[in-house]
């Protein structure tokens, strides 16, 4: 079946890194992606790593996905007060053309 | 290369009305798709075009429907609107079958 599973809330300190995971159920996913939602805006796309790839790092950004255990996560280095938000994850599959979200996981960054 | 835009941002309609969305794909994108977010059942997939086809929907009723245009555009229409129908719908584009990149809504109340 299709389920994408994200903790709640995340808090951290101003220059600490954060770790945002998720759990997928599908393993016929084709990409894997990472959004952020500011408060009354769309969704951004942040990355995305391809299902064959283990890691992918872009900047202060780090996606790591174990396939064996469907586990993805995303890692944020030196977090900044601007990067409170909302973290989606999401897959997708070639067969069916749409994305399937996580709840979303919420991102204090605290001073 | 301009991002997905979708009007209007904002949108206040009555029960029972009906209601048309639009938005504009990043510039050769082919893919559009629709999405519902709501504080209690998240983002939610409501139908994917490309070339002026429906791919795939979800579990939505009839009085949601949309099309695309053969420049890529899509609209989105509800009609009879509930109060349940008050969301923020975002609409996604992609290359065939890539990543998908994201307008910043509309947010329709119904009242």
């Amino acid at each position: 079946g299709e389920d994408v599973e994200q903790s709640l809330f995340l808090s951290v300190r101003e220059g600490d890194s954060s770790v945002i995971n998720c759990t997928y159920t599908d393993s016929s996913s084709t990409y894997l992606y990472w959004y952020k939602q500011e408060p009354g805006a769309g969704l951004q796309l942040l990355t995305y790593i391809f299902s064959n790839m283990d890691m992918k790092q872009d900047q202060r950004l780090t996606v790591l996905l174990n396939k064996k255990d469907k586990h993805l996560s995303l890692r944020i280095a030196d977090t900044q007060t601007g990067d409170s938000a909302i973290y989606f994850c999401a897959e997708s599959m070639d067969s069916s053309y749409k994305l399937i979200f996580g709840s979303g996981t919420r991102l204090l960054v605290r001073p | 290369k301009a991002g997905v835009t979708q009007t209007p941002r904002y949108l206040i309609k009555t029960r029972g009305q009906q209601v048309t969305l639009s938005c504009s794909p990043i510039s050769g994108h082919r893919s559009v798709s629709w999405y519902q977010q709501t504080p209690g059942q998240g983002l939610q997939f409501l139908f994917e075009y490309f070339s002026e086809t429906q791919r795939n929907k979800g579990n939505f009723p009839g009085r949601f429907s949309g099309r695309q245009f053969s420049n890529s555009r899509s609209e989105m229409n509800v009609s009879t609107l509930e109060l349940g129908d008050s969301a923020l719908y975002l609409c996604a584009s992609s290359w065939e079958q890539g990543v998908f990149y994201f307008g910043p809504g509309t947010r329709l109340t119904v009242t």
